[in-house]
């Protein structure tokens, strides 16, 4: 596609119930990140992925969190037993390279906003 | 942990003004970032200033860069309606993780 697509844009669950957060990144992209926002917050890495690999897991919060990422494209991110703190914008990013990451050419998608009643 | 800190938190300008925006961080950087965040909407990169620079230019957009003091400021010129949305930094250090500052949030009144 054009951009990073992320899906879906909202999503409302209950307290204990899993969620799966869907990302996909521009076609050849082998780069893709997971960030946090909290509300009025910056944003807090949680992963990222080099094709299918996760070389740095350190930022996913707790053992309910995981992500995987499959045939070097789209990315899923899951929050198992999910907690009210767990509320917030889930942004995805790709980049060409990790490499390309530091030259300015990180593109974000428009996020999935998780609410946990 | 966040590694950028913006200041100010918020900022309300006329349609006109300029607007500054200040970044602080913590460890060594090889390069800094800026995005724009509008409301309910992804981040945009807007601009790139190596370590090794200390002031670049982008249309209305300045940003300059003291790696001494570890603080970088961004300058909007000539504010428009079309410039509300949140600022924030980007850091990376010797990884490939962008670390992201809390923002600013850019008020443009007409």
């Amino acid at each position: 596609g054009a951009g990073v697509s992320q899906s879906p844009s909202n999503k409302v669950t209950e307290k204990g119930k899993d969620v799966e957060l869907r990302c996909d990144p521009i076609s050849g992209h082998t780069a893709l990140y997971w960030y946090r926002q909290s509300l009025g917050q910056g944003l807090e890495f949680l992963i990222y992925f080099q094709g299918n690999s996760a070389p740095d897991k350190s930022g996913l919060p707790s053992d309910r969190f995981s992500a995987e990422r499959t045939g070097g494209s789209v990315s899923t991110l899951t929050i198992q037993r999910t907690q009210q703190e767990d509320s917030a914008v889930y942004l995805c990013a790709s980049s060409l390279s990790l490499f390309a990451v530091r030259t300015g050419e990180l593109f974000f998608g428009e996020g999935s906003r998780l609410t946990v009643l | 942990s966040q590694q950028g800190e913006e200041d100010p938190q918020a900022l309300s300008i006329q349609e006109g003004e300029n607007a500054t925006m200040n970044c602080s961080y913590k460890t060594s950087i090889n390069n800094l970032q800026w995005y724009r965040q509008n409301s309910g909407r992804g981040l945009v990169h807007l601009i790139l200033i190596r370590s090794n620079e200390r002031e670049k230019h982008s249309g209305r957009l300045r940003v300059t860069l003291d790696t001494s003091k570890k603080s970088s400021s961004l300058l909007i010129t000539a504010s428009r309606a079309a410039d509300t949305a949140s600022y924030f930094c980007a850091t990376d250090g010797n990884d490939y993780k962008l670390s992201f500052g809390a923002g600013t949030t850019v008020t443009v009144r007409a």
